[in-house]
């Protein structure tokens, strides 16, 4: 284990629903980042937050809205989505500090839309 | 802008056997570091190395470790030894000294054959 926890692991949704992802983080790190994993397609990271501030947004649609109300917390509220959005829902956390900052994992969430 | 290339999208190798992935990167950064994290099916992503750009030594963690050619921006990682247990995909990846975020390449799926 790494230290960081998602729930659910797996989501099955309709088009029309509104669901949340959850992250959570017990390193004591300040940062923690939101990827998508689809098959055959690299990493894509989606949102970054450092001491609960966003500070990146990588052009993602607006029917992912992130919130991080603290530093242990994430979470990735969806609705709306379309089909293409299935994918593994990946959350990381780092250090905040000046060196390698490498990002510790959580396990995931299988999201699928239908 | 960044770039990482992992040029094998898959690679086997017989167990017991030694095993190199590849790894090439475009950065006009002199500081910086670098990363593998293996990721086994259906289980969390988890580091396995990292180096820092300025040590010319390359980092070594039990049976594997790297090839760090700054100036032909390579990063090799080698796994000695193989064991049924490494089979995964490994994804390398870089960030700039200060950079929020890491850049991962495509990943190389390693397959270990008894």
């Amino acid at each position: 284990e790494t230290g960081v926890t998602q729930t659910p692991r797996h989501l099955v949704m309709g088009m029309t629903n509104k669901k949340s992802l959850k992250c959570e983080q017990h390193l004591g790190h300040n940062a923690m980042y939101w990827y998508k994993q689809s098959a055959k397609k690299p990493l894509e990271l989606m949102f970054v937050y450092n001491f609960k501030e966003q500070t990146e947004n990588n052009s993602v649609p607006s029917r992912f809205s992130p919130e991080c109300p603290n530093s242990s917390h994430l979470f990735l509220h969806l609705h709306t989505l379309q089909p293409e959005d299935s994918a593994l829902y990946l959350c990381a956390s780092s250090q905040d500090m000046k060196g390698p900052r490498e990002q510790y994992f959580g396990p995931g969430t299988r999201l699928t839309v239908t | 802008a960044q770039t990482v290339t992992q040029s094998q999208p898959e690679m086997s190798v017989q167990e017991a056997e030694t095993v190199t992935l590849s790894c090439t990167y475009d950065t006009s950064e002199s500081d910086y570091y670098l990363f593998w994290y293996k990721q086994p099916p259906s289980r969390q992503m988890i580091l396995v190395i990292r180096q820092e750009a300025y040590k010319q030594q390359n980092a070594t963690e039990n049976r594997f470790s790297v090839n760090f050619q700054k100036a032909a921006k390579s990063f090799s990682l080698k796994i000695s030894d193989s064991q049924l247990g490494d089979a995964a995909m490994y994804f390398c990846a870089y960030r700039g000294d200060g950079d929020d975020k890491i850049i991962f390449g495509k990943g190389t799926r390693l397959h270990i054959l008894p």
